[in-house]
């Protein structure tokens, strides 16, 4: 257990709709990153904040968006889905701000969009 | 363009038999390496991380290297429990800013 945990586990929704998920770091973790995995493109970076921050963007769409709120947790938000957004959604976190500290990764949130 | 690649992308080893996982990249500005092993519908689990050319890094049966152009993770008398996808990520500095780049990963599969 990594400590990074993430809801829901499961999503499935249809096209056109908009789902929220969410990442709640391990204590002590200020850094949470966004990454989706799919099976014909891997692990992809999308987004990282630290301290409520945007720090780094990745290849996340505009349709897409995130937020770190004050508790540090964070959700990502997908809006106007399309069948090519089904994908394994991971967060990680990390202690501080730079991209060369070890990430430790949630379980991961499935989504399904029909 | 800053690339990273693995290989194999499966590899199929008996209880016992020790092989290598190569990450190789073409990235300028490298800051770090990492290696992750994820298990099916899992999120990855951290296992090294590599900073510079002639590091190496070891846990159990598993042990790291790194070059100027590419790191070896070598499995030394592998069990099944070993089987998972091995991950790994290239710190780079582009753009101004660093990026976490991840390899297509090599799925491991040892059988007794």
């Amino acid at each position: 257990d990594s400590g990074v945990t993430q809801t829901p586990k499961h999503l499935i929704t249809a096209t056109g709709q908009r789902v929220t998920l969410r990442c709640s770091p391990r204590s002590g973790d200020l850094s949470v990153y966004w990454y989706q995995q799919s099976l014909d493109q891997g692990l992809q970076f999308l987004i990282q904040y630290y301290n409520g921050e945007e720090r780094a963007k990745g290849n996340i769409l505009e349709r897409f968006s995130a937020q770190q709120f004050p508790d540090l947790h964070s959700e990502l938000n997908l809006s106007s889905l399309e069948l090519g957004d089904s994908a394994l959604y991971f967060c990680a976190s990390s202690v501080g701000p730079t991209v060369q500290e070890t990430q430790y990764f949630g379980p991961g949130t499935r989504l399904l969009v029909l | 363009e800053d690339q990273v690649t693995q290989s194999p992308e499966a590899l199929r080893l008996q209880e016992g038999e020790s092989s290598s996982l190569n990450c190789s990249y073409t990235v300028s500005g490298l800051r770090g390496l990492f290696w992750y092993r994820q298990d099916p519908g899992k999120g990855p689990e951290f296992l090294f991380t590599l900073y510079s050319a002639g590091e190496e890094k070891e846990k159990e049966r598993l042990k790291a290297t790194l070059t100027k152009k590419e790191s070896f993770l070598h499995i030394t008398a592998p069990k099944p429990e070993d089987s998972a996808t091995y991950l790994c990520a290239v710190v780079m500095f582009s753009g101004g800013y660093n990026k976490l780049i991840f390899g297509a990963g090599t799925r491991l599969a040892v059988h007794p």
